[in-house]
């Protein structure tokens, strides 16, 4: 069966440090993945997603980039983190075909202080 | 573009009696639709979709959802609440090129016992 692993579980992390929040996927090959933040426990908004290698199209132009240097592996970074980077992350994935749905990852929550 | 709206921040029932948690669409074409749970803290838990067929969706946790094309509405639905579905619930559409999901807002729905 397939599984999704985020890490770690909570980030407080002080302004101006680097970020990287790391995502994995087991038992399935060339999934498409997601990043999503989460601000006030509300609505969700989409920052990255990828459907391959290499592939990374961004949706909101901020202070993150996301890679995927490995089929299953998705990872999100930051140089410098901002105040306004603080919220909750998820990730998830899909399969490349079909009209399916995500799973998500269990998140992390980052405090940026 | 696609588009889910949740028009309900909070929905409050008693336990045992019906609940409903609207979301309306706007989509071009088909619609492929989908309801999510999220418990405080955690990442989002798929409950039902829609992609074709029947109009009554039925999903986890005696979920059901009932699609209307006129109404242009996904409303979740279950007979019978349990203080242990209170939660966040989050509408989604499937955009048409099938590598993005939309969110609605989330309407959190709290069963008093």
């Amino acid at each position: 069966s397939q599984t999704i692993h985020q890490w770690p579980a909570t980030l407080v992390q002080p302004v101006g440090s680097p970020l990287s929040l790391e995502c994995t996927v087991e038992g399935t090959s060339n999934p498409n993945l997601y990043w999503y933040r989460q601000a006030a426990g509300r609505g969700l908004q989409l920052l990255f997603y990828s459907v391959g290698i290499g592939q990374i199209s961004s949706e909101v132009p901020q202070n993150l980039s996301a890679s995927r240097p490995q089929d299953r592996q998705f990872i999100l970074s930051s140089k410098k983190l901002l105040l306004s980077d603080s919220g909750f992350y998820l990730c998830a994935w899909s399969p490349g075909q079909g009209l399916y749905g995500y799973t998500f990852g269990s998140g992390t929550r980052l405090t940026v202080v | 573009a696609q588009s889910v709206a949740q028009p309900e921040d909070q929905v409050n029932v008693a336990e045992g009696n019906p609940l409903t948690v609207k979301c309306t669409y706007s989509v071009s074409g088909n619609p492929y639709l989908f309801w999510y749970v999220q418990y405080p803290n955690r990442g989002l838990q798929f409950l039902l979709k829609y992609i074709t067929g029947d109009n009554l969706v039925k999903g986890s946790y005696g979920f059901e959802a009932e699609f209307n094309k006129s109404q242009t509405s996904f409303h979740l639905k279950k007979p019978s609440a349990l203080v242990s579905d209170s939660a966040l619930y989050f509408c989604a559409v499937r955009d048409n090129n099938f590598n993005k999901f939309y969110f609605g807002s989330g309407t959190k729905l709290n069963v008093k016992p």
